[in-house]
């Protein structure tokens, strides 16, 4: 139980155009999701929290605006990286509460984006 | 600010050894503290994780983890490591409501020599 998935699992793009980054709760109802990014040989680093149904709230330092988070369902999550630039190339994880304040999160197995 | 540091970034050690993986914390609060390993091409898998209680917890895959409030540490432990144990393995502090902000170590490379 408590699996989260990610698509797509891998994703190059050109410089300026838009990614979406799906993630999904498949057994269970996430209330609320997390985006992270991983650099490489590096940490991961929350760059927003997702509540469903309302809006995101992004870390310090992180652009809501490039990194457009949407939670419509109790089960899906999208990360949209617009008008992405190669530094936006990254490993981009998401993950899932069963319910809010259950203290444990699942990760999903993450997204490579590379852009060109 | 809540920080967590593994000093290790990379750590070799033989198929059947015991193995002993550092973490220290940074929080003002009493911490819930987590283990994490990240196998390629799957997603973090939790080992384990303290909230309170016995400061020494059992995990999955035989690992266990000892929480000390004086040394601000939660080391990982297995007492012998099986080649599949090879992964980057992270140490996290949650903080805030529920422990929902994850903040992670760097990682540490576990390598097995066989």
């Amino acid at each position: 139980g408590a699996v989260v998935s990610q698509h797509p699992s891998r994703v190059i793009c050109k410089s300026g155009t838009s990614v979406k980054i799906e993630c999904r709760s498949l057994d269970f109802q996430a209330t609320t999701m997390f985006w992270y990014r991983q650099f490489p040989k590096k940490s991961l680093m929350l760059m927003a929290t997702s509540n469903e149904g309302s809006k995101a709230t992004y870390e310090q330092g992180v652009e809501k605006d490039k990194f457009l988070i949407n939670h419509a369902s109790l089960t899906l999550s999208t990360l949209t990286v617009t008008s992405a630039h190669p530094e936006d190339s990254s490993f981009y994880i998401c993950s899932a509460m069963l319910t809010s304040g259950s203290e444990t999160q699942y990760f999903g197995p993450g997204t490579r984006l590379l852009v060109l | 600010a809540q920080s967590v540091t593994q000093p290790d970034i990379h750590i070799t050690v033989s198929e059947g050894a015991s193995l002993e993986l550092r973490c220290n914390y940074s929080y003002g609060a009493t911490p819930y503290l987590f283990w994490y390993v990240q196998s390629p091409g799957q997603g973090l898998q939790l080992l384990l994780k303290y909230f309170s209680g016995d400061t020494l917890v059992q995990g999955i895959k035989g690992f266990e983890a000892e929480f000390k409030r004086s040394q601000s540490s939660f080391n990982l432990r297995k007492p012998s490591v099986h080649w599949s144990d090879a992964a980057e393995y992270f140490c996290a502090v949650g903080a805030g409501q529920g422990a929902q902000k994850l903040v992670f170590g760097q990682g540490t490379r576990l390598t097995i020599n066989p």
